[in-house]
């Protein structure tokens, strides 16, 4: 089974700054990665798919990167609204997994 | 627009059965290019895929929980369900049902990634 890594764990920035998440698959995936941006007591929502494609309605200062095994969640100038949990997930064959999460706090 | 919606007890006693029903409303569930699966998050803790459902009544299972799941669908009814049996405290988690994208590369089919999400529930196991 495929196993998702993301670092770090949590990450404190403030408003404007530029944040970069990293996700690393225990063996080469493609582009079949997805990322989701969690607040707390919703469900997840799809930010990212196919490793850089943004969803319909997500802010351009999101934007993914990476193929194989090594990939990125970027965020360009960081918004209040943005102070979520973030997860990757490999969509490249049974089971589906999820990093662990990255917690992005308010500094 | 696709929604989905959990339905089922929030209260489940030790070694019994907990059993959810994840109804979709806005489009059909026997889709070609979709899955159906079931994703639960502990309190304070990350997401854990639980498992898949084809329209057909194809299943797919985590393997970590494959003995104590089963995942099956009424499309008569737009619905699909999951049953997870000898539950104990560990499982107490918000349940998550959602819509999954399915690629055809021969010879399989192949799971991507899950949109819509229902809003989720949860279930607490105490007695």
């Amino acid at each position: 089974d495929i196993q998702m890594t993301q670092s770090p764990s949590s990450v404190s920035a403030s408003v404007g700054d530029r944040v970069t998440i990293t996700c690393r698959a225990s063996q080469g995936i493609s582009s079949w990665l997805a990322w989701y941006q969690q607040t707390p007591g919703k469900a997840p929502k799809l930010l990212i798919y196919a490793a850089s494609s943004l969803q319909s309605g997500v802010p351009s200062r999101f934007s993914g990167g990476g193929s194989g095994t090594d990939f990125t969640l970027t965020i360009s100038s960081l918004q209040p609204e943005d102070f979520a949990t973030y997860y990757c997930q490999q969509a490249n064959s049974f089971p589906p997994a999820f990093g662990g999460g990255t917690k992005v706090e308010i500094k | 627009q696709l929604q989905l919606q959990e339905s089922g007890p929030g209260l489940v006693k030790p070694s019994e059965t907990l059993s959810l029903t994840c109804t979709v409303s806005g489009g059909s569930i026997s889709s070609s290019n979709h899955y159906w699966g079931w994703i639960r998050q502990p309190p304070g803790k990350g997401l854990e895929w639980i498992g898949n459902i084809y329209y057909s009544g194809s299943t797919y299972y985590n393997p970590s929980l494959k003995s104590r799941v089963t995942i099956s669908v009424d499309t008569s009814k737009n619905q699909f369900s999951l049953k997870l049996s000898s539950v104990t405290a560990a499982d107490t988690a918000v349940y998550y049902c959602a819509r999954q994208g399915r690629t055809i590369i021969l010879p399989k089919a192949a799971p991507r990634w899950f949109d819509p999400w229902g809003q989720g529930t949860l279930v607490t196991v105490s007695s």
